[in-house]
């Protein structure tokens, strides 16, 4: 077991692209979490899946962020037209069933400018 | 009022030192809380996890509940430099029950030698 993956560790992309995330979760955890962190703040909750369905998405998650787990496996984050604010480090966490344990992946870093 | 609140330091201490890191949180649904250390430039990482009011210790770490007063502590003893981290405080849900955790903005701590 490798841990939580995720890809591309940084991402520089100009205002208004989108771009995509990737997580590849432990293999046997069935919950996957979106979190993302700026400097200096807590990472904040943006979605979550258990199996392949999302069971919950943060209301403060604008409409151009989009997630999906197929097949109750790796887990895509999408942004769409991308804006400067978006600029965090996006962090992916996976746990077995409802534990508090979540163990994280290194994240990937989005710089938008 | 923030849902789990952290004074962000940084908070020093020397080598050997006891450092007591403090965190409230206004939800009293909430049942279960945990410490996490994020390295800089890393992901947070488990350290304790407390469900019940008092203490529980795991060698230089102790956690303390307060459910009453909404407050949890984290204390290390013999303090070393390698301890020297950001120390973020999460709480689930208590809406949700375990479904996420939300996070403090965290506690720097230094060690100096």
């Amino acid at each position: 077991d490798t841990g939580v993956s995720q890809n591309p560790r940084h991402k520089i992309t100009k205002r208004g692209q989108n771009v995509t995330f990737r997580c590849d979760p432990i293999s046997e955890h069935n919950r996957l979490y979106w979190y993302r962190q700026t400097l200096g703040q807590g990472p904040e909750f943006l979605t979550y899946f258990q199996n392949e369905a999302q069971l919950e998405k943060s209301r403060l998650l604008s409409d151009r962020f989009s997630a999906e787990r197929p097949k109750g496996s790796f887990s895509t984050l999408e942004i769409q037209r991308t804006e400067q604010g978006d600029s965090a480090m996006y962090l992916c966490a996976s746990t077995f069933m409802s534990s508090g344990e979540l163990f994280f992946g290194e994240g990937s870093r989005l710089t938008v400018l | 009022q923030k849902e789990v609140e952290q004074n962000s330091g940084p908070l020093s201490v020397p080598e050997g030192a006891i450092a007591s890191l403090n965190c409230t949180y206004s939800d009293r649904g909430s049942q279960s809380f945990f410490w996490y250390r994020q390295y800089s430039g890393k992901s947070p990482e488990l350290i304790m996890f407390i469900y019940s009011n008092g203490d529980k210790e795991d060698g230089r770490f102790t956690a303390q509940l307060n459910k009453a007063s909404q407050y949890v502590s984290l204390l290390i003893r013999d303090s070393q430099p390698s301890d020297s981290a950001t120390y973020l405080c999460a709480v689930n849900d208590g809406r949700t029950g375990f479904q996420k955790l939300v996070f403090g903005t965290g506690t720097r701590l230094l060690v100096s030698p």
